[in-house]
């Protein structure tokens, strides 16, 4: 599975975008793209995963660039309920499931 | 909608005990996952099961086991704790879904151990 790079932290005001970027650049072509995050002590929850198109869902965007070795979560209307640790995770799409390797993510304090 | 169940909670044991953590995944999914995260750490993947056979293992120790019944519930044993076993256990589960791009991984609330 490739290798992610993700900022350390990141700071957001209260009802502004959140922009979160990670880096993959060693990504294969049959590799995804997924988003979980983690809420203080509780379980990781997915956000959104994607191969190369840009995708939304309810909770959040996914924009990947033309080359796939780079994406950005956005969350278009932070709020303080948003603080968790993103954490941005690649691999490959298997039918049963497949364990999820959590690197270091990005810690988002979103701020009144 | 039904989430998965973690039991205990939480969980108080001396070095060199015993623990059985029991996870219900939710109805109809058929994998389970097993994570670790110690303190100040990212989850770190330990052991899955689908359809009652283990599926993928990581970074387990050997005093581990765990296995999935016939119902698809799951209980990790883990034996002559050590303090460093202290941690946030989280079992995970979802469905295999064949033909579709993604089956996420749906995570219970953890059970906390903490070894004396």
């Amino acid at each position: 599975d490739a290798k992610t790079t993700q900022p350390p932290s990141m700071d957001c005001a209260e009802g502004r975008a959140a922009n979160l970027p990670c880096n993959h650049s060693t990504i294969s072509g049959n590799e995804y793209v997924y988003w979980y995050r983690q809420i203080h002590s509780q379980g990781p929850q997915y956000i959104i995963h994607g191969l190369k198109n840009n995708e939304t869902n309810e909770m959040a965007s996914l924009i990947i660039t033309e080359d796939r070795k780079s994406s950005t979560l956005i969350l278009p209307h932070a709020t303080l309920r948003d603080t968790a640790v993103y954490y941005c995770i690649v691999r490959a799409y298997y039918n049963q499931g497949g364990k999820l390797i959590f690197g270091q993510g990005t810690e988002l304090s979103v701020k009144p | 909608a039904a989430g998965v169940i973690q039991s205990p909670r939480h969980l108080i044991k001396e070095k060199r005990e015993t623990a059985t953590l029991k996870c219900y995944p939710i109805p109809r999914h058929d994998t389970v996952y097993w994570y670790q995260q110690g303190p100040g750490q990212d989850p770190q993947f330990l052991i899955s099961f689908y359809e009652k056979m283990q599926s993928d293992k990581g970074s387990i120790p050997d005093r581990f086991s765990a296995q999935q019944f016939s119902d698809y519930h799951s209980e990790l044993n883990m034996s002559s704790l050590e303090l460093g076993d202290s941690a946030l256990y989280f079992c995970a589960s979802s469905l295999a879904a064949w033909g579709s791009s993604y089956n996420e991984q749906f995570f219970g609330p953890g059970t906390r151990l903490t070894v004396l």
